[in-house]
């Protein structure tokens, strides 16, 4: 079975900051993998997804995350914190169309 | 495009009651849709996959009886929480798979049951 881990459950950088928020995943076949973003009480907006093509991987808002088969991760970044980026993220793999889910981390962008 | 709505966003029922919660892709047909639950300030939790004309196959652990799915057309699944108590409340979302590998999230629906 698949599965994903996200290293820290709140993450607290400054605007202008930059923003790493650290997955890794656990797969036999290559994965697809995503990373979403939930504001509160509203559903989850997808950021971006590899799909076994570039291994750096660009999305909405500035964010972008590299897919390193070595290292079994998927970090997401962004070089510069918004205030507006405070969120929770999750990282999630995909496994015979079904969405694994991370934990979940908590950005705080602090002013 | 792929807007995914629920309805309601909110909704308060009385213990024992029953509540319908819809799941509607509004610009794109759907086989697939999938439901989800998830507690405060955890992640989520697949409950089952709703598929257009068929049943719907069930996480383990979760009741088929208490959380009946209906998926009558490829553009509305259904999730109607049966003899509703206050451990069934919770945020409920849902959502429409599209392409190969994409899910497409609906806004939620906070369920309370008093």
């Amino acid at each position: 079975a698949q599965s994903v881990t996200q290293l820290g459950s709140h993450v607290s950088v400054s605007e202008g900051a930059l923003v790493l928020l650290r997955c890794n995943y656990s797969s036999s076949v290559p994965p697809y993998l995503f990373w979403y973003v939930q504001y509160p009480n509203q559903g989850l907006q997808l950021l971006l997804k590899y799909t076994s093509a570039a291994t750096l991987v660009k999305g909405i808002n500035g964010f972008e995350a590299e897919f390193k088969k070595s290292e079994t991760s998927f970090h997401l970044t962004k070089p510069s914190a918004h205030m507006s980026d405070a969120a929770e993220y999750f990282c999630a793999v995909s496994e015979r169309g079904k969405l694994i889910f991370g934990q979940g981390t908590e950005l705080s962008v602090k002013p | 495009g792929a807007v995914v709505s629920q309805h309601p966003s909110r909704v308060i029922c009385k213990s024992g009651t029953s509540v319908k919660i819809e799941c509607r892709s509004l610009d794109f047909q759907a086989t697939t849709m999938f439901w989800y639950r998830q507690f405060p300030k955890q992640s989520l939790m697949l409950m089952a996959t709703s598929n257009e004309g068929s049943k719907a196959t069930y996480e383990q652990g979760v009741e088929k009886d208490k959380f009946l799915i209906n998926h009558a057309s490829l553009t509305l699944s259904t999730l109607t929480v049966t003899s509703a108590h206050p451990e069934d409340s919770s945020f409920y979302i849902c959502s429409a798979h599209r392409g190969q590998y994409e899910q497409y999230f609906g806004p939620g629906t906070r369920l309370t049951v008093t």
